[in-house]
């Protein structure tokens, strides 16, 4: 089945900046979406369609997409992005959604 | 205002049956897509089932021929019935409303998710 895969954890100081990678063979063809979900709280959209951010994020959350490789890019982290963070995209029938692993980041 | 609210979900024994609710209001359930995404203890979000508002349905291989999705169009509300029910099917449910693309690549992504319902499958 396909997979997305992300490292599982990243640090960074707080000002520093994270860029979290998710790769996938169908990702030249389809979108990648990212997540940011803090402990205990439902997922929140942070990046669609490679590089959209939904109003309300923070322009320090920017996303990228080149070939088999997206990239999530927090610019000067604070310490409330800490949290894990999942890209999102679908299989190659595109009926099938995949999300990656998940990553870990913390900001200390 | 978009809302999800999920319920349903409980404690039952492995091999038992439940039914959860996704309903939705601010948005018409018939006229979009949704997404149901599960997430076990400590572990990462997994996809589980998509509805498309033609009546397709999908299905993740661990759930296929054991979850089905049903809309009541009366009540605005997605329903997840999940039969056969075993151990590893333990984790928070969310539903999740999902914006088909516009740029003309494929996979749509969720803008509003609810807060989830909890299924216990322990004896």
């Amino acid at each position: 089945s396909y997979e997305l895969t992300q490292p599982p954890s990243m640090s960074v100081s707080p000002g520093q900046t994270a860029r979290i990678t998710c790769f996938g063979d169908e990702l030249p063809k389809k979108n990648a979406h990212w997540y940011q979900q803090k402990s205990g709280q439902a997922p929140v959209l942070v990046i669609y369609e490679d590089s959209k951010r939904p109003s309300g994020i923070p322009e320090r959350f920017t996303g990228s997409s080149s070939g088999t490789m997206a990239t999530l890019t927090v610019s000067g982290a604070q310490l409330e992005d800490e949290a894990d963070y999942y890209c999102y995209s679908t299989d190659s029938s595109g009926d099938h959604g995949v999300f990656g692993g998940g990553t870990k980041l913390t900001v200390l | 205002e978009v809302q999800l609210v999920e319920s349903g979900g409980g404690l039952i024994q492995p091999g038992g049956s439940l039914r959860l609710s996704c309903a939705a209001s601010g948005f018409t359930v018939s006229d979009s897509y949704i997404n149901w995404v599960r997430q076990a203890p400590g572990k990462g979000l997994e996809w589980v089932s998509v509805f498309y508002r033609d009546g397709n349905t999908y299905y993740a291989d661990s759930v296929k021929g054991r979850f089905t999705i049903s809309r009541d169009n009366s009540k605005n509300t997605l329903y997840l019935q999940m039969n056969s029910l075993r151990a590893e099917d333990t984790a928070l449910y969310y539903c999740a409303r999902l914006q088909p693309p516009s740029n003309g690549k494929a996979a749509g992504y969720c803008d509003y998710w609810g807060q989830g319902t909890q299924v216990t499958v322990s004896s």
